[in-house]
């Protein structure tokens, strides 16, 4: 168990409709990281957040969003939903100062599936 | 721009055999890290071991060994005597900072199948 938290661990819904997913950190972690993980792209890095702040972003589509709240968890809010979309997302946290030399650790994950 | 290759797809071993995955990464950068995942069937990723890129000292954990080698931009990972648990999907990934900060890139990943 890394200490990562992610609900729900399974979500099925219909294109064009928009959901959101939900990460705790470890406690005392900073850094909140999203990643897609699908068949045909792999894994893919989608947004950071430090300390409630964006760091980065990857390739993130624009129907997507997400936010870091005070009390560092995380929401990604997918909207617009096609089926591509359907795939396993990951919240990975980090406990220094959210760059290269971090090690991050994963959450379970949410299956999304986009019927 | 930062890639990691694994070119084995698929590797099937039988249990007690050693087995070597294949990582091998490019990066412009002088200072980055390495790092190894693990993803067993129930789909979490476990995080295996991180090196940087100064270190190229080769480590071993148990039945695990890693060998960091600057000059072939490769970071091997070899299971000695593996085990049916061993059975995952395995991943390299980089981190190469800049203004990427904590953004890791992950090879497309190794399928290991340990046969009893």
């Amino acid at each position: 168990d890394s200490g990562v938290t992610q609900t729900p661990k399974h979500l099925i819904t219909a294109t064009g409709q928009r959901v959101t997913l939900r990460c705790s950190p470890r406690s005392g972690d900073l850094s909140v990281y999203w990643y897609q993980q699908s068949l045909d792209q792999g894994l893919q890095f989608l947004i950071q957040y430090y300390n409630g702040e964006e760091r980065a972003k990857g390739n993130i589509l624009e129907r997507f969003s997400a936010q870091q709240f005070p009390d560092l968890h995380s929401e990604l809010n997918l909207s617009s939903l096609e089926l591509g979309d359907s795939a396993l997302y990951f919240c990975a946290s980090s406990g220094l100062a959210g760059g290269r030399t971090d090690t991050q650790y994963f959450g379970p994950g949410t299956r999304l599936t986009v019927l | 721009a930062q890639k990691v290759t694994q070119a084995q797809t698929e590797i099937s071993v039988v249990e007690k055999e050693d087995v070597t995955l294949d990582c091998v990464y490019e990066t412009r950068d002088t200072t980055y890290y390495l790092f190894w995942y693990k993803q067993p069937p129930s789909g979490e990723l476990v995080f295996l071991i991180r090196r940087n890129s100064f270190d190229e000292q080769n480590e071993i954990s148990g039945r695990y060994s890693w060998n960091f080698q600057k000059s072939t931009s490769s970071f091997n990972f070899t299971i000695t005597a593996s085990q049916v648990v061993d059975s995952a999907v395995y991943f390299c990934a980089l981190n190469a900072g800049g203004t990427s900060y904590g953004k890791l890139t992950f090879g497309q990943g190794t399928i290991l199948t340990v046969h009893p």
